[in-house]
């Protein structure tokens, strides 16, 4: 069964860096594309980016792109988000999903907060 | 980037009728579209693929249809559990854009 188990919710202060996980299982995890999306409070969903964990071929919506750093590292499976510098902004529920045949299988969520 | 307009942006409807959700692509991809439905504190849930193709489990009340630019979500007779926040997603072409979003609430 294709699992793709999130890190547990964060509260951060602005300022702060951060790297949430998805682990995959469950398929060869070099093999599919995992994307990572956004959705802040009370609002639409926004894909931030993908990687392909076999050669790190990774690819940024223009909104996110140097706002954040994707990351895979295939010997445990598990690809990150990750921020330097939070900001209150970045307050949201992140998704990460697993690209299939013609369909996208996802992570449970995690939620980060950023509050001073 | 491909823009993904969807409409309407929500919907009030009544248990059983016959509801139609649109997304219109800014340039053609293919068959390269997803329908997704999200309950409130829940990850997306995969509906249609490939624009048409029914994911296993779901019942067969949803329906999509659609290639190149114009694409639709039928779900012919609601039921309870329907009501629902829907998205489309295309991923055509990096970066993959999700439509805006249809609210479905109970009449």
């Amino acid at each position: 069964e294709v699992q793709l188990v999130q890190s547990g919710a964060e509260v951060k202060k602005p300022g702060e860096s951060l790297k949430i996980s998805c682990k995959g299982s469950g398929y060869s995890f070099t093999s599919y594309w995992i994307g990572w999306v956004r959705q802040m409070p009370g609002k639409g969903l926004e894909w931030m980016g993908i990687i392909y964990p076999g050669d790190s071929d990774t690819r940024y919506s223009p909104s996110f792109q140097g706002q954040v750093t994707i990351s895979a590292d295939k010997s445990i499976s598990t690809a990150y988000l990750q921020w330097s510098s939070l900001k209150a902004s970045d307050t949201a529920m992140y998704y990460c999903a697993r690209r299939s045949s013609g369909w996208w299988d996802w992570g449970q969520g995690t939620l980060v907060t950023v509050s001073s | 980037a491909i823009q993904m307009t969807q409409s309407p942006s929500s919907l009030s409807a009544s248990v059983g009728d016959r509801v139609t959700i649109t997304c219109r692509a800014s340039q053609g991809i293919r068959n390269d579209l997803g329908w997704y439905q999200q309950k409130p504190g829940k990850a997306p849930k995969l509906l249609i693929y490939a624009a048409s193709s029914l994911q296993s489990g779901v019942p067969s009340r949803f329906s999509g249809s659609g290639s190149g630019t114009d694409f639709t979500l039928t779900i012919s007779s609601l039921q309870p559990e329907d009501f629902a926040t829907y998205y489309c997603l295309q991923d055509y072409n990096s970066p993959y854009t999700f439509g805006q979003g249809t609210k479905l609430e109970i009449k």
